[in-house]
């Protein structure tokens, strides 16, 4: 089953931080997230496995609640260049297969 | 540099002819898939293939096939008998299913008409 994504869509000004949720209605194994800008190929930013750790690089980083079936993505201190679709995918155990959400877009003003 | 080739960027065709996406990686990845993406919907999986020739459907498989004959290629055939072919298409790769990040490459924008 797709995982939900929240909010759809969010508009910042630079600067602001930003949480978008990623919930399963199945066990979670792992969650992937991924950054599409306008008619490009979707980015790999982190992967987060049962168990692990958070994960993070530079200002975005993310969380695993195994309990709630889901994953947030922090987005703090937005540049101009976060701007994008952002894409949750998981998988869950008994099934290998990867599922993308629906996407979140996220406009970053000046 | 490695990554993953997909051609042509934009395919046109008329309905009722099959049409053949190319995807080629260099990455050394045994993992490969097939996703179509449509506004508003995200990405769906069509086929996905874990080593060279074996290969399995995802979850909108109906009207399309694939084959993999060798490690690095990925081609999918989208047929007649897909009922709604226009679309957005990312071929990807990964070193395993679910333990590693997916590489994309730039995708193939089919028009059928």
């Amino acid at each position: 089953q797709q995982p939900v994504q929240s909010p759809q869509a969010v508009i910042l000004r630079e600067g602001e931080d930003a949480v978008i949720n990623c919930s399963s209605s199945k066990a979670l194994y792992s969650v992937h997230w991924y950054r599409q800008k306008h008619g490009e190929a979707p980015v790999f930013l982190m992967i987060l496995l049962k168990g692990g750790e958070q994960k993070g690089h530079e200002k975005i980083s993310a969380s695993f609640n195994e309990k709630k079936q889901q994953s947030s993505l922090y987005l703090t201190a937005s540049q101009l260049s976060y701007s994008g679709t952002y894409f949750c995918g998981s998988s869950n155990f008994g099934n290998e297969k990867l599922t993308f959400g629906t996407g979140t877009r996220l406009t970053i003003i000046p | 540099d490695g990554g993953i080739t997909q051609s042509p960027k934009y395919l046109f065709r008329k309905e009722g002819q099959n049409v053949t996406l190319s995807c080629e990686q260099n990455l050394n990845h045994d993992a490969m898939y097939w996703y179509r993406q449509d506004p508003g919907q995200g990405l769906r999986l069509i086929y996905y293939s874990q080593i060279v020739n074996d290969f399995q459907k995802g979850d909108i498989a109906e009207g399309y096939s694939v084959s993999r004959e060798k490690k690095e290629s990925f081609p999918l055939t989208v047929t007649s008998a897909q009922k709604n072919p226009t679309a957005f298409y990312l071929c990807a790769s990964s070193i395993d299913q679910r333990d590693y990040g997916y590489t994309f490459g730039s995708g193939t924008r089919l028009t059928v008409v």
